[in-house]
């Protein structure tokens, strides 16, 4: 089974520039998060899809961040414009429609502003 | 709002020592627990998991049990390798099929020989 798919790896832009992360999940599995992780920090959860609906975006700075996840399979996630504070790794996970299952991460994508 | 509380790291640890790494846990209902570990330049992958009060997770020689009177699901192993140095991180899930996944802050784990 292929596991979850992101690219790309790593990404170096200007602040004020855009960017855009892409996503394959795993397939059939209709729950997918991106995460933002800090250097030294946990995961935190930007967005979580149900299918092509967004569950929670709670914590997407709304004023730069868009995701989208179109027919309910790939996403992508974009920032524009990107601030030095945007330096991270975003990680993209996926879950099958089962209770107590785990996610699936990817290798995640590697972003410096500069 | 859900939350997972880890020991602060890094935890540097001899081979062949005993390790243990506390983790607990506030949320409404009952949770499943996850144990990830993130080996360098990795992403996360699942190491362990309980879905139940007293359930036990288990895999790679690394333990823990779900105890819901002290909220908690430390990570324990009896004999740790240098091969076990990575980022531990502690999460829960909550219930239903659309459930969000909450993580701690992570734990390093060094250990040298």
């Amino acid at each position: 089974e292929a596991g979850v798919a992101q690219s790309p790896r790593y990404k170096i832009i200007e602040k004020r520039q855009s960017v855009a992360f892409w996503c394959n999940p795993i397939s059939g599995h209709a729950t997918l998060y991106w995460y933002q992780q800090i250097l030294g920090q946990g995961p935190k959860l930007l967005i979580q899809f149900q299918n092509n609906g967004v569950v929670d975006d709670s914590q997407l700075p709304k004023d730069r961040f868009s995701a989208e996840r179109l027919k309910g399979v790939d996403s992508t996630l974009k920032i524009q414009p990107a601030k030095l504070e945007d330096s991270a790794v975003y990680l993209c996970a996926s879950r099958p429609p089962r209770q107590n299952t785990e996610a699936f991460f990817g290798q995640g994508t590697r972003l410096t502003v500069v | 709002g859900n939350s997972v509380t880890q020991m602060e790291g890094p935890v540097t640890l001899s081979e062949e020592a005993f390790l243990t790494i506390n983790c607990t846990y506030t949320a409404t209902g009952y949770p499943s627990l996850f144990w990830y570990v993130q080996y360098p330049g990795e992403g996360l992958q699942l190491l362990l998991k309980a879905t139940k009060a007293d359930d036990k997770g288990s895999n790679k020689g690394f333990e823990a049990t779900y105890r819901k009177e002290t909220t908690s699901f430390h990570l324990e192993k009896g004999s740790v390798q240098v091969s076990d140095s990575a980022v531990y991180f502690c999460a829960l899930s909550t219930t239903g099929t659309a459930s969000k996944l909450t993580f701690g802050t992570g734990t390093r784990l060094q250990v040298t020989l």
